[in-house]
């Protein structure tokens, strides 16, 4: 038990779908994150949210849009996805910059 | 910018054999340095963290990693392998003052009995 918990742990749907995964942590962290894990490449920052304000938006794809409503939830809506958005999200907190992150064990989403 | 190198995409080892997992790194300030472990089906789990102090570094599960600033390495280390350390290694890299932080592309190790 990690104190990050991500739902659902997997997530099949279809390029014309709506869904959203979400992530919450009961470790008393004021920062979060996201961040998809393909293949054969390494894992990539999508964003940071910090005190609930987003931080760091590594150009991702509007497709993708992320919800921090307060400090222990975070979201990460999707639309209109492509099958290449295929991966392993993830979620993680942390207290501050210099603390280690702790990771949830993930969305498996699967693009149809 | 900052950058972080693994240079090894697998790692194999003996059982009961001292392990190295190799890690390079590049940041303009002073960094703080982690590894990480990733299980099948499972998040990255954190093993140790180097933020200033002693090059040498001791975490979770009997493993160490030591910090070399002038060949800006940062090598995870165990003295005597066990084959449930078979799993996905993690180097990552943060720059002072920020919330970023780089992983490396993750070596696989492989402990045979």
């Amino acid at each position: 038990e990690t104190g990050v918990t991500q739902t659902p742990r997997h997530l099949v749907m279809g390029m014309t779908n709506k869904k959203s995964l979400k992530c919450e942590q009961h470790l008393g962290h004021n920062a979060m994150y996201w961040y998809k894990q393909s293949a054969k490449k390494p894992l990539e920052l999508m964003f940071v949210y910090s005190l609930e304000e987003r931080v760091e938006n590594n150009s991702v794809p509007s497709r993708f849009s992320p919800e921090c409503p307060n400090s222990s939830h975070l979201f990460l809506h999707l639309h209109t996805l492509q099958p290449e958005d295929s991966a392993l999200y993830l979620c993680a907190s942390s207290q501050d910059e210099g603390q280690p992150q702790h990771f949830g064990d993930g969305t498996r989403l699967s693009i149809l | 910018a900052q950058s972080v190198a693994q240079p090894e995409d697998q790692v194999n080892v003996a059982e009961g054999n001292p392990l190295t997992v190799k890690c390079t790194y590049s940041v303009s300030g002073n960094p703080y340095l982690f590894w990480y472990v990733q299980y099948p089906n499972r998040g990255l789990q954190f093993l140790l963290k180097y933020i200033t102090g002693d090059n040498l570094v001791k975490g979770s599960y009997g493993f160490e990693a030591e910090f070399n600033k002038s060949q800006t390495s940062f090598h995870l280390k165990k003295p005597s392998a066990l084959v449930s350390d078979s799993a996905l290694y993690f180097c990552a890299v943060r720059e002072t003052g920020g919330f970023k932080t780089i992983f490396g592309a993750g070596t696989r190790l492989f402990v045979k009995a």
